[in-house]
């Protein structure tokens, strides 16, 4: 059974900083693996999505990678702005449609 | 509007009464989803709907009762709950039943008291 762990649960550090977010899975037979934010009050949004045949995938300043040997994803967000607050999740998905997903780790960008 | 919209925003029920959450999306897609957030867990998928058609029940108990009338629309309808339901419900579309890209609406807080 997949299982898709997060750490840490919650991160702040000073605006400008580079960071790194983690994602664990348990099953290297994944399709895809995908982040999502998501703002308080708000749903979800699509970030990255890293194909299985991918090693990493980028949009402006947000860098994914996936390693599905190691059954890890990192998320590097550089020069970090207080609107990159949030809480960052990372879903997997297997075979069918069914998306597994992390707890997600709350991002504070102080300012 | 855009997207998948979610009404109400927010809702307080007693254990008692019956209520619906409602879901539409504008993306024209043909998937749609019901997802429970409880704070610090993770996601749980509850229905998935493909052509207007259920084809996941994720051993949700029967107070849940979903419903889609055509591909834009989902409804969850709600009866008789417990505080333990008390969560963020999320509905999602994507273009189809696949690992395409789910998008979100804003979600429904949902109180039992």
């Amino acid at each position: 059974k997949q299982e898709v762990t997060q750490i840490p649960a919650a991160l702040s550090v000073p605006e400008g900083e580079n960071l790194v977010l983690n994602c664990s899975f348990t099953d290297s037979a994944i399709y895809n693996l995908q982040w999502f934010r998501q703002d308080p009050g708000k749903g979800l949004t699509s970030l990255l999505l890293i194909q299985s045949s991918q090693r990493e995938q980028t949009s402006g300043r947000l860098n994914a990678s996936l390693d599905k040997s190691s059954g890890r994803s990192t998320l590097y967000i550089a020069a970090s702005q207080p609107g990159d607050s949030a809480t960052y999740l990372c879903a997997v998905s297997g075979s069918n449609y069914q998306l597994i997903w992390g707890a997600g780790t709350k991002l504070i960008i102080k300012p | 509007e855009t997207g998948v919209t979610q009404t109400p925003r927010h809702l307080v029920m007693g254990m008692t009464n019956k209520k619906s959450l409602k879901c539409e999306q504008h993306l024209g897609h043909n998937a749609m989803y019901w997802y429970k957030q409880s704070a610090k867990k993770p996601l749980e998928l509850m229905f998935v709907y493909s052509l207007e058609e259920r084809v996941e029940n994720n051993s949700v108990p029967s107070r849940f009762s979903p419903e889609c009338p055509n591909s834009s629309h989902l409804f969850l309808h709600l009866h008789t709950l417990q505080p333990e339901d008390s969560a963020l419900y999320l509905c999602a579309s994507s273009q189809s039943l696949s690992t395409d890209t789910q998008y979100f609406g804003p979600g429904t807080r949902l109180t039992v008291l």
